[in-house]
């Protein structure tokens, strides 16, 4: 089992469309959560961290599942603008390991 | 004024070739790292630096060396550079190593094509 997991995708949708997707990770020790944005041929973006009582940020909204052991990103009202890459990323604790999920491409229609 | 600025952005050489990326941040951060981005897209970490201190060190050949001359720079020299070395290199840095800390800001990356 990979360490960090994500649909690769695409996941294509309408415009105004809510999207959701998952992220798990295998270590229990895993300590900070995040993800990232990449768009094409560009650097990795911080878009939230994720936070154990969950977050919300405009149209974006992080969880944490640790019993689970997965981190979700919801969109809400997609817009063109979000089609990019979103990556997960999972630090141990003490930072001794920082592992990027492989991305999840999504695609926003008009 | 970019945070973590790279050198060059484009780099195509021949095998066998030594080249090296630069990278510097004027962000004031205590952490630097170098990733490896393949064709594929995964995005693994090879270098940690904490104020110049290695404290991560993935399975990398060690063709590659980091070189950190202050916490504010970090290179990386390749040596015989081989076709699986193409890829986009990414520079990043972090305040630092601890929960509130660890959010990195990425440079723009550096394409290397070895031919």
């Amino acid at each position: 089992r990979k360490e960090v997991e994500q649909d690769p995708g695409p996941f294509n949708v309408p415009e105004g469309a809510t999207v959701a997707f998952n992220c798990t990770y295998s270590n229990s020790a895993s300590q900070s959560f995040f993800w990232y944005r990449q768009d094409c041929r560009k650097e990795p973006k911080l878009l939230m961290s994720v936070y154990s009582s969950g977050n919300e940020d405009g149209r974006f909204t992080a969880q944490l599942n640790r019993a689970s052991q997965y981190i979700s990103l919801l969109i809400r009202d997609s817009k063109l603008s979000d089609s990019a890459t979103y990556l997960c990323v999972v630090i141990l604790s003490s930072a001794s390991k920082i592992i990027f999920g492989s991305g999840t491409r999504l695609s926003i229609r008009p | 004024d970019t945070a973590v600025s790279q050198t060059p952005k484009y780099l195509v050489t021949q095998m066998g070739n030594d080249k090296s990326i630069k990278c510097e941040q004027n962000l004031g951060h205590d952490t630097m790292y170098w990733y490896k981005q393949d064709s594929k897209k995964f995005l693994k970490i090879m270098f940690s630096y904490n104020n110049k201190e290695l404290i991560i060190n993935e399975t990398v050949p060690n063709r590659f060396s980091p070189k950190s001359p202050d916490k504010a720079h970090l290179n990386l020299h390749i040596n015989s550079l081989e076709l699986g070395d193409s890829a986009v290199y990414f520079c990043a840095s972090s305040q630092g190593q601890g929960v509130t800390k660890n959010i990195q800001y990425f440079g723009a990356g550096t394409r290397l094509s070895v031919l």
